[in-house]
């Protein structure tokens, strides 16, 4: 167990629908990332956030936002959902800024499998 | 752009013996270069990383090999177990885990 929990587990929406997907980080954790997982794509980055601050975007779409709470938790926000939407998104969290100079690890959540229909 | 090739994408290996999987990439700015496994349901989980001035990293039954001027590092997982079956990713970083490209995953089997 990474420690990192994701809710749902399962999503299965509608096109045009929006969904929020959470996130609770391993405890002590500052930085939460979220990640999509398509078959032809594979793992891309969308986004992170340290400290309820958003430190650096990747390739997330402007219908897709995010958010980390003061408790650290953080919601990824989905909305005018299409079909090529579907995918697995991953959060993942790791102690400090995500630098791998000071081998600091990344730990990843289950993820949530959204469908959209 | 796929910037980390990774192949094959799918292997079959019978137990006891090697597995190999194989990555290429074309930055030259990348400087950490981990492995991960994942098993169904499941999210990935680190198992190996090297850095580009290195050239082998064992730990346990998993070797890294790194290969810097051929752009092209590879995981090997001696003695294979059933209980390896998963798929595995390999990546390269770019100063932090804003700046990563996973390769698109193989999935091995080890057949008893």
């Amino acid at each position: 167990d990474s420690g990192v929990t994701q809710t749902p587990k399962h999503l299965i929406t509608a096109t045009g629908q929006r969904v929020t997907l959470r996130c609770s980080p391993r405890s002590g954790d500052l930085s939460v990332y979220w990640y999509q997982q398509s078959l032809d794509q594979g793992l891309q980055f969308l986004i992170q956030y340290y400290n309820g601050e958003e430190r650096a975007k990747g390739n997330i779409l402007e219908r897709f936002s995010a958010q980390q709470f003061p408790d650290l938790h953080s919601e990824l926000n989905l909305s005018s959902l299409e079909l090529g939407d579907s995918a697995l998104y991953f959060c993942a969290s790791s102690v400090g800024f995500g630098g791998t100079a000071t081998n600091e690890k990344l730990f990843f959540g289950s993820g949530t499998q959204l469908s959209v229909l | 752009q796929q910037q980390v090739k990774q192949s094959p994408q799918s292997l079959i290996v019978q137990k006891g013996g090697i597995s190999i999987i194989n990555c290429a990439y074309e930055n030259t700015a990348f400087d950490y270069f981990p492995w991960y496994q994942q098993f169904p349901g499941k999210g990935p989980a680190l198992l190996i990383a090297i850095r580009p001035d290195v050239s082998e990293k064992k730990e346990g039954r998993f070797t890294i090999s790194f290969n810097k001027s051929a752009k092209q590092f590879s995981l090997h997982i001696m003695d294979s177990q059933p209980g390896d079956s998963a798929t595995y990713f390999c990546a390269a970083i770019r100063g932090g885990y804003q700046k990563v490209t996973f390769g698109i995953g193989t999935k091995l089997q080890v057949i008893p």
